[in-house]
């Protein structure tokens, strides 16, 4: 099966600055990566997806980037500020005709914005 | 709408214990879905429903059963609950026919097993 591995697990950074976090999936097949944000005690949310036929999504501060022939996918964030602390969560998932899909997560990275 | 709802938001149980986690969604959605999240684990598939009447295992379905038991509704049983078991449980939902996978959650339940 599918499996994605997220780095780092942790980061902080200054306001203002930007934030990057790093995916690797391992099924070639994997065709959708969303990107789920959770602040604290609350339920995941979908920020941003991309489809393998683009190779880069933006959407105001928040962009995500993929590469097919490496299987990797990035979060970027820029202008960081306090609200964007939360649990990042990417995904990787199947999309082929109908059915219903399951989505494979990364283990989460904690970011922290410092005032 | 309400979206997807779960019941309860808090559950202490004893070991050996049985229990039926909730789920319901307003949206119309065909498939339900079931993960628990447990710290540094990201979350993690334990069940899930392509539509009314279907369920299938996910990637940690030992311990667990499920039922779909209309469109609306998926609930998940703990027939003799483990410490092992202690999490947060989300339920999340997607509608069908769009290309892409985009899935609701509820707001979770946080169980403790002791």
């Amino acid at each position: 099966g599918e499996n994605v591995e997220q780095h780092p697990s942790t980061l902080s950074v200054q306001e203002g600055d930007s934030a990057v976090i790093k995916c690797t999936y391992s099924d070639s097949a994997s065709n959708y990566f969303p990107w789920y944000k959770q602040e604290l005690g609350k339920r995941p949310q979908l920020i941003i997806d991309i489809r393998s036929n683009v190779g880069e999504k933006k959407d105001q501060r928040i962009a995500v980037t993929l590469n097919k022939t490496a299987k990797h996918f990035s979060l970027h964030i820029t202008e960081t500020q306090p609200e964007d602390s939360a649990v990042y969560f990417c995904a990787a998932s199947i999309i082929a005709g109908a059915g219903s899909y399951q989505l494979t997560f990364g283990k989460g990275t904690k970011l922290s914005v410092i005032p | 709408n309400a979206g997807v709802t779960q019941t309860p938001k808090f559950q202490v149980l004893k070991t050996g214990q049985s229990m039926t986690l909730q789920c319901a969604q307003d949206m119309n959605h065909n498939s339900m879905y079931w993960y628990r999240q447990d710290p540094g684990m990201g979350l993690r598939l334990i069940y899930y429903s392509a539509s009314e009447g279907t369920t299938d295992k996910g990637e940690v379905p030992n311990g667990y059963n499920v039922s779909r038991l209309n469109k609306r509704e998926f609930s998940l049983r703990l027939e003799s609950a483990a410490p092992s078991q202690t999490s947060v449980y989300f339920c999340a939902s997607r509608r069908s026919g769009q290309l892409k996978n985009i899935q609701y959650f509820g707001a979770g339940t946080r169980l403790s097993v002791l």
